[in-house]
């Protein structure tokens, strides 16, 4: 069990750049959630997927943001015409999927829109 | 909908000591989870301690233990014989009991400072 790996930890760009973060989750763990958290805040949720079909989205998912799991394994998260506004922490967590399974999270991919 | 708050955004508490954090929430259901997660200083956050609402016993994990009052939708952190490692941001969380509704409700957070 080597935990949920998430690629890369920091990313500055520049506004109006795309930029797309990937999280590999614990293996075998079918439950994969996207958080953001800005400073002095706690984390909001974004999205979550079981397997490869994205269950549910947050309002904060603006049309800007788009998340994929394509083989229900690793999940990318792409932010297109990046604004500071989306300066955040950007974390992922995998659950097995089960009622009340514990949601392991990853190191986190801090973005700095300049 | 669903809100959890921390009201001290900061604590301090000396090296052996017993310190509470405090935490409340607001829901209109009566079976949720509670949590306790714990997110050191660049390093990625980690469950503490978990209560689910149709237990009225307070859960406990070692050192960690909480006091859940679901009338008064309160759940505080103790944490005992406090240690250097347990220096941390520290956020309340909530969850709904149905699978499908699977996101976690996060309060702003408790910095904690451990004192030598």
């Amino acid at each position: 069990d080597t935990g949920v790996s998430q690629d890369p930890r920091h990313k500055i760009t520049k506004r109006g750049q795309n930029v797309t973060f990937r999280c590999d989750p614990i293996s075998e763990h079918n439950r994969l959630y996207w958080y953001r958290q800005t400073l002095g805040q706690g984390p909001e949720f974004l999205t979550y997927f079981q397997n490869e079909a994205q269950l549910e989205k947050s309002r904060l998912l603006s049309d800007r943001f788009s998340a994929e799991r394509p083989k229900g394994s690793f999940s990318t998260l792409e932010i297109q015409r990046t604004e500071q506004g989306d300066s955040a922490m950007y974390l992922c967590a995998s659950s097995l999927g089960l009622a009340a399974d514990t949601q392991y999270f990853g190191p986190g991919t801090r973005l700095t829109v300049l | 909908a669903q809100t959890v708050t921390q009201s001290q955004p900061e604590m301090s508490v000396q090296e052996a000591e017993t310190v509470t954090l405090s935490c409340t929430y607001d829901t209109s259901e009566s079976d949720y989870y509670l949590f306790w997660y714990k997110q050191p200083p660049s390093r990625q956050m980690i469950l503490v301690i978990r209560q689910e609402a149709y237990k009225q016993q307070n859960a406990t994990e070692n050192r960690f233990s909480v006091n859940f009052q679901k009338a008064a939708k309160s759940f505080s952190l103790k944490i005992s014989d406090s240690q250097l490692g347990d220096a941390a941001m520290y956020f309340c969380a909530y969850r709904r009991i149905m699978n499908r509704d699977d996101k976690i409700i996060f309060g702003k957070g408790t910095r904690l400072h451990i004192l030598p």
